[in-house]
């Protein structure tokens, strides 16, 4: 088990759905990320909240848009999802990302099926 | 473009062996080094290196950082099956920016 909790665990949505995944860290971290990993691939980087401000947003389509309420929380809402859209996605966090830099702490993922 | 390379990207050995993995690296404004172990889900967090020739050892698991020759290794030694994961390594740069990540490398540990 991870500090950093996702949910749902598994997710099948059609391609008119709207649906969001949820990432949660009581670390105090005041970084957190969003990646996107196909099947035998590394992870790719779409988001990242710094403070609880988007900081970065690695040209990702539209139908995927971040949301970060306080600085516990990270939500992904999908909207009009293709099926190569399938995927693990991966929340993160770490302590402090602008002073100096701390190890990423992953969440166990929502697989994500795109039907 | 920031780049992480690794290799190999499988291998495949038999308990008690050891085995080095290797991870080159192109990074702007480099700030750290991370080795990641990935079995089915999280990747899980192993070391993370910042100056060059400080070893960092945990348990049977051992990583050195090169800043001149820009690449880091990973050793493993007495493998069990339990080390049967992929090795990721990434690099960070400057800023809030996440990590840049290899490609993995897919460990194989025979019984």
């Amino acid at each position: 088990d991870t500090e950093v909790t996702q949910t749902p665990k598994h997710l099948v949505m059609g391609m008119t759905n709207k649906k969001s995944l949820k990432c949660e860290q009581h670390m105090g971290h005041r970084a957190m990320y969003w990646y996107k990993q196909k099947a035998k691939k590394p992870p790719e980087l779409m988001f990242v909240y710094s403070y609880e401000k988007l900081s970065i947003n690695e040209s990702v389509p539209s139908r995927f848009s971040p949301e970060c309420p306080n600085s516990s929380l990270l939500n992904l809402h999908l909207h009009a999802l293709q099926p190569e859209d399938s995927a693990l996605y991966l929340c993160a966090s770490s302590q402090d990302p602008g002073v100096s830099y701390s190890p990423l702490h992953f969440g166990n993922g929502t697989r994500l099926t795109v039907t | 473009e920031d780049k992480v390379v690794q290799s190999p990207l499988s291998l495949v050995v038999h308990e008690g062996d050891t085995v080095t993995l290797n991870c080159s690296y192109e990074v702007t404004n480099f700030r750290s080094l991370l080795w990641y172990k990935q079995e089915k889900k999280a990747p899980t967090f192993l070391f993370m290196l910042t100056s060059s020739g400080i070893e960092k050892k945990s348990g049977r698991l051992s990583s050195i950082l090169d800043k001149k020759e820009l690449f880091s290794i990973l050793n493993i030694t007495a493998t069990q099956t339990g080390d049967s994961a992929i090795y990721l390594c990434a690099a960070s740069g400057g800023g809030a920016d996440g990590l840049t990540f290899g490609k993995g490398t897919h460990l194989i540990i025979q019984p």
